[in-house]
């Protein structure tokens, strides 16, 4: 098992740019989310999916777009990027029942830098 | 009130010592409280978690204290490493798939 992945781990933007930073797991896992991890501001959710098709926003969704086609990926997009986005990304996803919470087995990060 | 507060900001402590660290939250449906252990470069990994049936889960040198009455729990260290120099990371959820953490407590366990 892999685990969760995330590529790349470094990237470089300009303000205005877009990309994706991509997620993948290999677990079968149904929940999966995205974090960004900032200087004493702790782990803070950008959005999240349930399922396949479903996703859903969290804590700070604004200038960050993603989508669930497939249960393994969960990619996030930012559209056109601003130096407030300069943040460390971690992709998490985990086991799901209704009204039970499982262990989240975070990704290794993607450092993110807008100039 | 969805936050979870987590003190102190940063932590030194002699090696062998305890550290705690303390997390208070203020919705009385969160009903799971792990912590999270994070290694500089490294995404977070789940370190231990408690349900508010029980006050108090120990895992090897890990303690986790809950007091369901001051909305309050708190992990201890025992006997504490350089290795245990890491950030930690409180975090509560109601299972309603939203975990919410604090804003993490960076540990130095001094040789």
């Amino acid at each position: 098992n892999a685990g969760v992945t995330q590529t790349p781990k470094f990237q470089v933007l300009k303000t205005g740019q877009s990309m994706t930073l991509q997620c993948a797991q290999d677990m079968n896992h149904e929940y999966m989310s995205w974090y960004r991890q900032d200087p004493g501001m702790g782990l803070r959710l950008i959005h999240y999916s349930v399922g396949a098709g479903i996703t859903d926003q969290g804590e700070v969704p604004n200038g960050y777009n993603v989508s669930r086609s497939t249960t393994e990926d969960f990619p996030l997009r930012l559209l056109s990027a601003a130096p407030s986005q300069t943040s460390v990304y971690f992709c998490a996803s985990s086991a799901r029942s209704t009204g039970i919470t499982y262990e989240q087995y975070f990704g290794p990060g993607t450092r993110l830098t807008v100039t | 009130q969805q936050q979870v507060k987590q003190s102190p900001q940063s932590l030194i402590v002699q090696k062998g010592g305890i550290p705690i660290i303390n997390c208070a939250y203020e919705n009385t449906a969160f009903d799971y409280f792990p912590w999270y252990q994070q290694f500089p470069g490294k995404g977070p990994a789940l370190l231990i978690a408690i349900r508010p049936d029980v006050s108090e889960k120990k895992e090897g040198r890990f303690t986790i204290s809950f007091n369901k009455s001051a909305k309050q729990f708190s992990l201890h260290i025992m006997d504490s490493q350089p290795g245990d120099s890491a950030t930690y990371f409180c975090a509560a959820s109601n299972g309603d798939d939203k975990i919410i953490f604090g804003k993490g407590t960076r540990l130095h366990i001094l040789p």
